[in-house]
């Protein structure tokens, strides 16, 4: 079956650190991969995403790269900042029934 | 950008009552929405698809008749947890998928549900 694999949190990082949450999975076929962020008191919003190998997403900063030969798609940010303070989620998804299997989320503290 | 409406967003219950916590989608029509549960430091876990007009579908392990799911609209999806117990406490989130759209680019997510049995 499907299952993502991310770091466990909390990551607590300085404003303007670099940033790496790594995300390994498993899966049948051949998935697309997501990152969702969660910010406090909201719900899940789509970060970025990468429907095949190689591909490269990226969003407000972040990138993550779909690494076939790893099965990872860890993401990163050069700087981040306070308001980057989230849950963020790995998931991915296989076939077209739109069912997407998450990681437990990794909580990112960013302080000044 | 589109919006899924969860209500309620906290609720406490006693043990052996039921209670419904609804999903809207605010400006797109879903035909599938998706109910997920989370548990302290774990994955969300689906719990069932939900489509509209018919039966939703669960996952393997899941009750059907404790975690009752209609889709009587485009916009509006419910779950009702049936008879609830200490152990259903839990963070419920639902997710809808944009009809208009492709699988993996339209989902939405509402804002979750935390749900307490005492």
């Amino acid at each position: 079956g499907n299952s993502v694999t991310q770091m466990e949190g909390p990551v607590t990082l300085s404003e303007e650190a670099f940033l790496t949450i790594n995300c390994t999975y498993t899966a049948t076929g051949y998935p697309s991969l997501f990152w969702y962020v969660q910010y406090p008191g909201e719900g899940l919003q789509l970060l970025l995403k990468a429907t095949k190998a190689d591909d490269k997403g990226s969003n407000k900063g972040f990138e993550a790269t779909y690494r076939k030969e790893t099965t990872s798609f860890h993401l990163e940010k050069g700087s981040v900042q306070v308001s980057d303070s989230a849950v963020y989620f790995c998931a991915l998804m296989t076939g077209t029934a739109s069912k997407l299997t998450f990681g437990t989320g990794t909580r990112l503290q960013v302080t000044l | 950008g589109a919006v899924v409406s969860q209500h309620p967003s906290r609720v406490i219950c006693k043990s052996g009552t039921s209670v419904k916590i609804e999903c809207r989608s605010l400006d797109f029509q879903a035909t599938t929405m998706f109910w997920y549960r989370q548990f302290p430091k774990q994955s969300l876990m689906l719990m069932a698809t939900s489509n509209e007009g018919s039966k939703a579908t669960y996952e393997q392990g899941v009750e059907k008749d404790k975690f009752l799911i209609n889709h009587a609209s485009l916009t509006l999806s419910t779950l009702t947890v049936t008879s609830a117990h200490p152990e259903d406490s839990s963070f419920y989130i639902c997710s809808a998928r944009d009809r208009a759209g492709v699988p993996g680019n339209t989902i939405y997510f509402g804002e979750g549900s935390w749900l307490t049995v005492v």
